[in-house]
């Protein structure tokens, strides 16, 4: 299976929270990482975790790891269109820090 | 501050043909990174380099090669193009040799045909 895995799309209405998940593999990694990606642009780090954390909050994002469960979450508080976009997470292990990202989550914001 | 800068936008080669791509890092990066983003994927390592030494390679071909040159800027070359080669190709740079915060350039956008 794969290493990093999130589902593919989530619809919210403007001013929702919005919650995207994402499950890994390595038990080692070090790092967890939140990208966003707008259409037609490189991706832009949001967020990003070290493996003793259990939360970190930035504004309107909140990042939960559940490292037992290998289980990463990103909440974004009242969501806006701006918004839309595609959210990678991604991991990595110490030594190289390369990260390993997933599909990615294509978030659409609906009025 | 400029960002990471990456050109061309978009290419549009045939098979068998060869590419280069070119990356700046933000200024004061020392390390450069290459990402192949096929439509739908995420990103895919290909080389990290830092302070002109190849310090990481992903699972690529070796038509796939790059370097990096003293003022940190950075090439990516890709030999013997495939079909399968059509993708975003994405650099990042970072300040440290470990990227743990790395910044991404738009990307080049490259069609093999």
């Amino acid at each position: 299976g794969e290493d990093v895995e999130q589902s593919l799309f989530l619809s919210v209405r403007e001013g929702d929270s919005s919650v995207i998940n994402c499950t890994y593999t390595d038990s080692s990694s070090t790092y967890l990482y939140w990208y966003k990606q707008e259409p037609g642009a490189g991706l832009q780090l949001l967020t990003y975790i070290f493996s003793n954390m259990d939360m970190k909050q930035d504004q309107r994002l909140t990042v939960l790891l559940n490292k037992k469960d290998k289980h990463l979450s990103l909440r974004i508080a009242d969501t806006q269109t701006g918004d839309s976009a595609i959210y990678f997470c991604a991991e990595s292990t110490g030594g190289s820090y390369i990260p390993t990202f997933g599909r990615g989550t294509s978030l659409i914001v609906h009025p | 501050d400029a960002g990471v800068t990456q050109s061309p936008t978009h290419l549009i080669k045939t098979r068998g043909q060869h590419v280069t791509l070119r990356c700046s890092p933000i200024s004061g990066h020392k390390s450069v990174s290459w990402y192949q983003q096929v439509l739908g994927q995420g990103p895919q390592f290909i080389f990290q380099y830092y302070e002109k030494e190849e310090r990481g390679r992903g699972n690529f071909p070796d038509r796939f090669s790059a370097r990096q040159f003293p003022n940190y800027s950075s090439e990516l070359n890709v030999n013997a193009l495939l079909l399968g080669d059509s993708a975003l190709y994405l650099c990042a740079s970072s300040l440290e040799r470990t990227p743990r915060e790395q910044f991404f350039g738009p990307g080049t956008r490259l069609t093999v045909l």
